[in-house]
């Protein structure tokens, strides 16, 4: 059975920081890897989206790896803003059509 | 384009009774999926469809639990003799192609209170 984790949980840093959000899976066999935002009350949001055979995706400031093997992946924020403040949901896909979600990172950048 | 809509963005509804929520998606998507969130959680999956079909609904927790999509474009999620464990917000989420490898857009979410 698949499971996703994502570490930390919370995490508040300063404006300007960079910062890396973590994320596992325990089956290694995926379709594809996706990474969301969602802020409060609303739905998600979709910022990038590795397919199997990638190692990684950037938009922007945003920038996110996959490693297969150790059923990792990384997404990387440049300079992060106030704006970035949200949460932060990692969501893994098998080759069937179900898609697990981790419980999120949830992110919040003082001014 | 226009996104995603879910209707109602909000339902209160009492034990044991039947209630639908709905989900348009964007034109032209052939593939739509429902979530249900639970507060500090992430989406838990419930169904998949491809077109008109229930290609996957291992998520539905129970036969209480029902979805329709019966021209391929707006879905219904129907929900009978309601439970208190059943307050959640659902979200449901549409992508362009069938086969689920691409980004999936999400609408708002109707949030379900069960009192």
């Amino acid at each position: 059975k698949q499971e996703v984790t994502q570490i930390p949980a919370a995490l508040s840093v300063p404006e300007g920081e960079n910062l890396v959000l973590n994320c596992s899976f325990t089956d290694s066999a995926i379709y594809n890897l996706q990474w969301f935002r969602q802020d409060p009350g609303k739905g998600l949001t979709s910022l990038l989206l590795i397919q199997s055979s990638q190692r990684e995706q950037t938009s922007g400031r945003l920038n996110a790896s996959l490693d297969k093997s150790s059923g990792r992946s990384t997404l990387y924020i440049a300079a992060s803003q106030p704006g970035d403040s949200a949460t932060y949901l990692c969501a893994v896909k098998r080759g069937g059509f179900k898609t697990i979600f981790g419980a999120g990172t949830r992110l919040f950048v003082k001014a | 384009g226009a996104g995603v809509s879910q209707t109602p963005s909000n339902k209160v509804t009492e034990k044991g009774k039947y209630v639908e929520l709905r989900c348009d998606p964007i034109s032209g998507h052939t593939a739509l999926y429902w979530y249900r969130q639970s507060l500090g959680q992430g989406p838990e999956f419930l169904i998949y469809f491809q077109g008109t079909g229930a290609a996957d609904d291992s998520g539905l927790p129970n036969d209480r639990f029902f979805a329709v999509r019966p021209e391929g474009s707006v879905s219904t999620l129907k929900i009978q003799r309601t439970e208190r464990g059943d307050s959640a917000v659902y979200l449901c989420a549409s992508s362009l192609m069938a086969g689920g490898g691409d980004t999936q857009y999400f609408g708002p979410g109707t949030r379900l209170t069960v009192l």
